[in-house]
């Protein structure tokens, strides 16, 4: 059974600078997700990494994959209070295309 | 074109009722997802229909069944409502020629008193 974790669970940014979240998952997988979810909203497509090697940006936002270390990175460039929300990982395996969700971070920004 | 939608927005129900939820998928898709994701917590997998069948199933009793109407809208329907059960569920369409990626709706808050 596919497992994911996301650490940290939450992360206090400060505006401006750096920061990295990691989803580790337990088995190979076909596609890994990238979500974004505000309080009381949906869920909305950040990434899809398909391949090892993977990288995707947009904005201030970047995601990586590596799929030998069954490991993905969501990398935040100089924080910014909107990007405060939380932040899943998910993935798909086999021919299932069920989502398997991390426990998720929330992520919040202060001045 | 509509995304996903879903209705109704919230409702509260009383422990033993039953609920339907409505879920209709963006144009073009022919499967439908159902999540449930309790507060503070990840979504959840219930199950997925594809033509008007159930093709997969998480760890959910059979107090959560579905359905998949010719139009590819779908419904969920959860009996013997407990309090636990409150949570927001969420639907997700995709189709086969999309990979399978998966659009969320705004989802329907359920909260069982």
């Amino acid at each position: 059974e596919l497992k994911v974790e996301q650490n940290p669970l939450f992360l206090s940014m400060q505006e401006g600078k750096n920061y990295t979240i990691y989803c580790n998952y337990s088995t190979t997988s076909d596609r890994l997700y990238w979500y974004r979810q505000d309080p009381g909203k949906s869920l909305e497509s950040l990434f899809v990494l398909l391949s090892n090697g993977a990288v995707k940006q947009e904005g201030r936002l970047m995601a990586s994959l590596d799929t030998k270390a069954r490991l993905s990175t969501l990398h935040i460039t100089a924080a910014v209070h909107d990007l405060s929300a939380t932040y899943f990982c998910a993935l798909t395996t086999g021919t299932a295309s069920k989502l398997t969700f991390g426990t998720g971070t929330r992520l919040q920004v202060t001045l | 074109d509509a995304g996903v939608t879903q209705s109704p927005t919230h409702l509260i129900k009383t422990r033993g009722q039953q609920v339907t939820l409505r879920c209709s998928p963006k144009s073009g898709h022919d499967t439908v997802s159902w999540y449930q994701q309790a507060l503070g917590q990840g979504p959840q997998f219930i199950f997925q229909y594809y033509e008007e069948e159930e093709r997969q199933r998480g760890n959910f009793p059979d107090r959560f069944s579905g359905h998949q109407f010719p139009n590819y809208s779908s419904e969920l329907n959860v009996n013997a409502l407990l309090l636990g059960d409150s949570a927001l569920y969420l639907c997700a369409s995709s189709s086969v020629t999309g990979a399978y990626e998966q659009y969320f709706g705004p989802g329907t808050r359920l909260t069982v008193t």
